[in-house]
């Protein structure tokens, strides 16, 4: 069964830009959660979708946001980039929401913004 | 909210010898734990989860440990390889929660 999958694997951008990364979650999956990494904060949760609706969010500003599509893939958007938003994103899909299922990571993107 | 703190930050041993990492956890509504290995340029793998009504679970030279009372929980790795090299994190959640607390992580270098 094919893994989680992210697209672009790198990326990188100026300040002020908007930027989209995409997420294919593992077959049969219905949940999809996004994380950021980065060398100072750790891995910090985002926000999770299930059903098209996003079920979770954690403390980051509006500037990022999200959406799941009825094939479960997922995306989630940042507009006017900060040099701070530099980090890898990962997503993870699990099997439903509404329970503590596990939760299997993707490869990341690597977002640079300069 | 959930604040999870991992030790230690960096861990150096020989090949064959055993690690040890632990983590505690501030909510005791928290009832998932699982570890998470991230070699350079992946995402986190899960190697091993506990579920608060267990107190231990082995797979192989892999074992976790859980004290709810004290609220914390452990990874010990036996006869460690050079391959075990790589950042481990710890996570706690809680029940119909996928939002997971993450520790710092635990940089694990295995000398051959």
């Amino acid at each position: 069964k094919a893994g989680v999958t992210q697209t672009p694997r790198y990326l990188i951008k100026t300040r002020g830009q908007q930027v989209t990364l995409s997420c294919s979650p593992i077959s049969g999956h219905r949940s999809v959660s996004w994380y950021q990494q980065t060398p100072g904060q750790g891995l910090q949760f985002l926000f999770e979708y299930f059903s098209e609706t996003q079920r979770n969010k954690g403390n980051f500003p509006g500037r990022f946001s999200g959406r799941q599509f009825s094939n479960s893939r997922s995306e989630m958007n940042v507009s006017t980039l900060e040099l701070g938003d530099s980090a890898l994103y990962l997503c993870a899909s699990s099997l439903a929401w509404g329970r503590t299922d596990t939760q299997y990571f993707g490869p990341g993107t690597r977002l640079t913004v300069l | 909210g959930e604040n999870v703190e991992q030790h230690p930050s960096t861990l150096s041993v020989q090949e064959g010898d055993s690690a040890v990492i632990k983590c505690t956890y501030s909510d005791s509504a928290s009832n998932y734990f699982p570890w998470y290995k991230q070699e350079l340029g992946k995402g986190p793998q899960l190697i091993i989860d506990i579920r608060s009504n267990v107190g231990e679970k082995k797979d192989q030279r892999i074992a976790v440990t859980l004290n709810k009372t004290a609220k914390h929980f452990s990874l010990h790795i036996t006869e460690t390889q050079p391959e075990d090299s790589a950042v481990y994190f710890c996570a706690a959640s809680q029940y119909n929660n996928n939002d997971m607390r993450f520790g710092a992580g635990t940089r694990l270098t295995v000398k051959p």
